[in-house]
């Protein structure tokens, strides 16, 4: 079946530093893949999103680059803000599912 | 507005108590999802709506039932609450009308539920 595992959190990182965040999954065929935010208290967000391989999703400074051959899709960015610290989802959606899978998320925490 | 709403945004109920939670979505979406929240679980799927008569049970449906009300609301019961039912529960909407693969999700602010 289908399914996604992200790196396990916290992460903490200090301001302005580089941040990746490993999505790897298993699917069957093609999927969409999709980074959703949670901030504090709030609901989760779509982050970006790609639908075919080697498609990258782009917002708000985040990147993440689908790589079919190695069935990954990382989340990226050059510098973390104070204000980016959330939880963040990685999830997918393919032909043969009713629903978005999620993975587990990563909660980041960044200091000034 | 928000576009999907739910309430209540915090509840506080004890074991054994019939409790319902809402949702409501402006989003004129077909598709209706109920997901609880677990820390170190992330999100796992109670119940799924294609419409208002397609109503389909997720990977963890005992102890929940739902009620499809419209297109716009979608119920979640929880016949006699027990304390392990304590945690974040979300209503989120897609809109599946032109076919194809799940596409994104919009997701509800999220009901704080505690079980004593």
């Amino acid at each position: 079946g289908n399914s996604v595992t992200q790196m396990e959190g916290p992460v903490t990182l200090s301001e302005e530093a580089f941040l990746t965040i490993n999505c790897t999954y298993t699917a069957t065929g093609y999927p969409s893949l999709f980074w959703y935010v949670q901030y504090p208290g709030e609901g989760l967000q779509l982050l970006l999103k790609a639908t075919k391989a080697d498609d990258k999703g782009s917002n708000k400074g985040f990147e993440a680059t689908y790589r079919k051959e190695t069935t990954s899709f990382h989340l990226e960015k050059g510098s973390v803000q104070v204000s980016d610290s959330a939880v963040y989802f990685c999830a997918l959606s393919s032909y043969s599912g009713y629903a978005l899978n999620f993975g587990k998320g990563t909660s980041l925490l960044v200091t000034p | 507005d928000a576009d999907v709403t739910q309430t209540p945004r915090n509840r506080i109920t004890k074991t054994g108590k019939r409790i319902m939670l809402e949702c409501s979505q402006t989003k004129g979406h077909d598709r209706m999802y109920w997901y609880r929240q677990d820390p170190g679980l992330g999100l796992r799927l109670i119940y799924y709506s294609f419409d208002v008569k397609d109503i389909n049970k997720g990977e963890i449906s005992d102890g929940y039932s739902v009620s499809r009300q419209a297109q716009a609301k979608f119920s979640l019961s929880l016949e006699s609450a027990i304390p392990n039912q304590t945690a974040l529960y979300f209503c989120a909407t897609s809109d599946q009308s032109a076919g194809g693969p799940i596409g994104e999700q919009f997701f509800g602010p999220g009901t704080r539920l505690t079980v004593l």
